[in-house]
């Protein structure tokens, strides 16, 4: 069974502050994956990567970063938080691209006040 | 880009009875469809999908088909199970791009 860890698991941060989610996978997989799910939307795509030392902008970017520093790690990071940005963040990775199977972490819930 | 469409958010069944979820897409280059369980509080996890080489994909009380020519697809669930209650969502990809795009989930709901 595929593992995908994320931490922390809930967060609350401080409008304006910097928050770091982190994640990692054990698959060896390429492909990382960061979605943010709120009600009504599902799932949205915020940042994606092929693989160490890539990032690339999903649908909704703006007030995200995105770094990949190792095949394991996937780093999500918000540099100046918003409320608007208050939901349930997964982080998922996988092989073949957008054609195979993802695995999901088990989430972190950020509340930003 | 692709975008997913589940037009029922919630469905209710009766335990033992089926439920089918409904989903169109609108890239005609989508060709990778798959399924995703989100049970109360929990991750998602794969549940069953199906390419467009084939039209039809049976697994276990699961079977999802796709019609090409309306761009929809649709999973079946036979002889529900309270452990069915779960929100399922749909995604399409496309091969030139190497992401899922998802629909907005539809909440099911199997009463006793």
């Amino acid at each position: 069974e595929a593992a995908v860890t994320q931490s922390p698991r809930n967060k609350v941060a401080v409008t304006g502050g910097k928050v770091t989610l982190s994640c990692n996978q054990t698959n060896n997989h390429n492909n990382m994956y960061w979605y943010r799910q709120d009600t009504g939307h599902g799932l949205r795509l915020i940042h994606y990567s092929y693989g160490a030392g890539s990032t690339e902008k999903g649908d909704i970017p703006d007030g995200y970063k995105a770094s990949r520093p190792s095949q394991e790690n996937f780093s999500l990071i918000l540099e100046l938080a918003t409320p608007s940005q208050t939901s349930v963040y997964f982080c998922a990775s996988g092989d073949a691209g957008g054609q195979d199977t993802q695995y999901f972490g088990p989430g972190t819930r950020l509340l930003v006040l | 880009g692709e975008k997913v469409e589940q037009h029922q958010s919630t469905l209710s069944v009766r335990e033992g009875d089926s439920a089918v979820i409904n989903c169109t897409y609108t890239d005609t280059a989508s060709s990778y469809f798959p399924w995703y369980k989100q049970e109360a509080g929990k991750s998602l996890h794969f549940v069953i999908d199906i390419r467009s080489n084939v039209d039809r994909k049976q697994s276990q009380r699961l079977t999802v088909l796709l019609d090409k020519k309306a761009k929809r697809f649709s999973l079946h669930i036979t002889a529900t199970q309270p452990e069915d209650s779960a929100i399922y969502f749909c995604a399409a990809s496309t091969p030139n791009y190497n992401v899922l795009y998802f629909g907005s989930g539809t909440k099911l709901t199997v009463e006793p």
